[in-house]
């Protein structure tokens, strides 16, 4: 069974542009989840998203958005990018989500985005 | 405000040894707590889940423990091995359900 993935793998953008970045889940999985990892913060939940609803959101800015097609796949959005949101995007699906009763995520190999 | 905390936040021990990372949480309302592993420039890898009823989880040489009531969890790894360098997170699903982690303690087995 292939694995989450997630394209691009890198990017470099420069301040003030926007980004997509591309998430594929497990087959059958219908929650998608997306987090950043910095340095300085570590990992942070940004949003999930379930049957193509968000279903809960972290404490990030309007400027990250993201939305879940009807099979599944996910993209998350950055909108006026800043250097502080240069990171290691991950994005996790799992069958039933954060709120079910067996929720194990698991993880794509994240996208690096580097703001200039 | 759930908070997570990791300590030691560096360990180098020698192969063959049994070793203990501890994880740490400020609200005990919690549904359950994952321990991950990440090798370098990678994802994350589940290693075990363990819901807020259980008291501990086994896999091969990989055993976590859960104390809701004092807000800490253990993960013991029996004979490691260099296989075993990582950095390892722990993460809460918070009662808003949303996963809190840890920083991280980044495991180096020497040889």
């Amino acid at each position: 069974k292939a694995g989450v993935t997630q394209t691009p793998r890198y990017l470099i953008k420069t301040r003030g542009q926007q980004v997509t970045l591309s998430c594929s889940p497990i087959s059958g999985h219908r929650s998608v989840s997306w987090y950043q990892q910095t340095p300085g913060q570590g990992l942070q939940f940004l949003f999930e998203y379930f049957s193509e609803t968000q279903r809960n959101k972290g404490n990030f800015p309007g400027r990250f958005s993201g939305r879940q097609f009807s099979n599944s796949r996910s993209e998350m959005n950055v909108s006026t990018l800043e250097l502080g949101d240069s990171a290691l995007y991950l994005c996790a699906s799992s069958l039933v989500g954060l709120a079910g009763g067996n929720n194990e995520q698991f993880f794509g190999p994240g996208t690096r985005l580097t703001v200039l | 405000k759930q908070e997570v905390t990791q300590i030691p936040a560096a360990l180098s021990v020698p192969e063959g040894e049994n070793l203990v990372l501890n994880c740490s949480f400020t609200d005990s309302a919690i549904y359950n707590l994952q321990w991950f592993r990440q090798d370098p420039g990678k994802g994350l890898t589940s290693l075990l889940l363990i819901q807020s009823s259980q008291r501990e989880q086994t896999s091969g040489r990989l055993n976590a423990s859960l104390d809701k009531s004092s807000g800490r969890s253990t993960l013991y790894i029996a004979a490691s091995q260099p296989g075993d360098s990582a950095t390892y997170l722990c993460a809460v699903l918070d009662s808003n359900y949303q996963l809190i982690w840890g920083a991280g303690t980044k495991l180096i087995i020497k040889p």
